[in-house]
């Protein structure tokens, strides 16, 4: 398996566009999380999914952030309108269901000027 | 929720000597704890992992204690080396819960 795969790398945009972020998670994993690092504030997790239902979205900042997983192999977190307090790495990780390996994509480095 | 310290926030080590890195957790019902290490522009990867019915696990160089009245468990590397600077987060998750709450890192800088 190729691991979870995000995309893009790198965004860059302008304050006021809308970003989409997306995320292929490892074949078999039923659970899917989003986590935002920042150099203030660490790894924050934003939203999780078990199989393909959102779970605990509590962490999502305000209504500009939204977050869906269509089916098991798909999931895009979208921020609108983007802020410049938005720019951070945005991660995509998936699991087994229970406890164990959390397994990151690369990460999406997002920039809102 | 889940509140995860982390301790310390940076530390240096002379090559060849021990680093560790500190935990609490305030779940008591948290039964599963993994230590990440991500390098410079990587993602976070797993380097060792204990459930809360084991109070200690070694892996080579690496070894983690747990200590569940305290709430705290703690990453000890030995005989360190170049290669394992980087920034490491502790993370805990509570019982039938798939959410990981993770510390807020530990930068390590090893010097040769």
């Amino acid at each position: 398996d190729a691991g979870v795969i995000q995309s893009p790398r790198h965004e860059v945009t302008e304050m006021g566009q809308e970003v989409t972020l997306r995320c292929k998670p490892i074949s078999g994993h039923n659970s899917l999380f989003w986590y935002r690092q920042t150099m203030m504030r660490g790894l924050e997790l934003l939203i999780y999914f078990n199989n393909n239902v959102p779970i605990d979205d509590s962490g999502m900042p305000e209504d500009r952030f939204s977050a869906k997983m269509p089916n098991a192999s798909f999931s895009t977190l979208k921020i609108q309108p983007s802020e410049p307090r938005d720019s951070a790495v945005y991660f995509c990780a998936s699991s087994e269901q229970g406890p164990g390996e959390l397994f990151f994509g690369e990460g999406s480095r997002l920039t809102v000027l | 929720g889940e509140n995860v310290e982390q301790h310390p926030s940076t530390l240096s080590v002379q090559e060849g000597d021990s680093a560790v890195i500190k935990c609490t957790y305030s779940d008591s019902a948290s039964n599963y704890f993994p230590w990440y290490k991500q390098e410079l522009g990587k993602r976070p990867q797993l380097i060792i992992d204990i459930r809360s019915n084991v109070g200690e696990k070694k892996d080579q160089r690496i070894a983690v204690t747990l200590n569940k009245t305290a709430k705290h468990f703690s990453l000890h590397i030995t005989e360190t080396q170049p290669e394992d600077s980087a920034v490491y987060f502790c993370a805990a998750r509570g019982f039938g819960n798939e959410k990981l709450t993770f510390g807020t890192g530990t930068r390590l800088t090893i010097i040769p």
